[in-house]
């Protein structure tokens, strides 16, 4: 696509529930970052994927969170058991490469935990 | 490890007013650098880069410059409008390893411009 897509724009969970955010990447770009954004925050990483590969995911905060890219395309991060705490944005961006510049963002998935 | 301090807002200014926003970073070696816009509702664009000591980068007229002396990279623009209300974020990438793909920000600076 033209774009970095998400889905879906809000969720709202209450806490304890699991939720799924999708990232579908533009056509072709082989690396995919995820990135949280606290309110009132920078966005901080949380893992990286080149293909199918999770070749980082030094920055997920808890084994309650996961990712996926099974294919080496639309990604999946899952959040389980749900705080109040991971309430934030959800930032997917993907690049050709891996290199440094050249992200290409999409419009996050706000997530809400009550 | 990499980190990035930007001036706190909100920034309020008037149509045709200079804008600048303050940015200093601390990493090892040669970082390359960045500010993204983000307007609402929409997702971060990157607004211009610079990737080594003394580049400037400039788009849309605003303009940044590598400042490694001073571990600096301050955004300007000579005549902000309505139009680039926003919020504004620096960052950088690190010059190997996990740094090179990875992008550390600032909290943001809210800027609004009246009319």
């Amino acid at each position: 696509g033209a774009g970095v897509s998400q889905s879906p724009r809000y969720k709202v969970a209450k806490r304890g529930q699991d939720v799924a955010l999708r990232c579908d990447p533009i056509s072709g770009h082989v690396s995919l970052f995820w990135y949280q954004q606290a309110l009132g925050q920078g966005p901080e990483f949380l893992t990286y994927f080149q293909n199918e590969a999770q070749l980082d995911k030094s920055g997920l905060p808890s084994d309650r969170f996961f990712a996926e890219r099974p294919e080496g395309s639309v990604s999946t991060l899952k959040i389980q058991r749900t705080q109040q705490e991971d309430s934030a944005v959800y930032l997917c961006a993907s690049s050709l490469g891996a290199e440094k510049v050249g992200y290409t963002f999409g419009s996050g998935t706000r997530l809400t935990v009550v | 490890g990499n980190s990035v301090t930007q001036m706190e807002g909100p920034v309020t200014l008037s149509e045709e007013a200079f804008l600048t926003i303050n940015c200093t970073y601390t990493a090892t070696g040669y970082p390359s650098l960045f500010w993204y816009v983000q307007y609402p509702g929409e997702g971060l664009q990157l607004l211009l880069k610079a990737t080594k000591a003394d580049d400037k980068g400039s788009n849309k007229g605003f303009e940044a410059t590598y400042r490694k002396e001073t571990t600096s990279f301050h955004l300007e623009k000579g005549s902000v409008q309505v139009s680039d209300s926003a919020v504004y974020f620096c960052a950088l990438s690190g010059a190997e390893g996990a740094g090179s793909y990875q992008l550390t920000f600032g909290k943001g600076t809210k800027l609004s411009v009246i009319p």
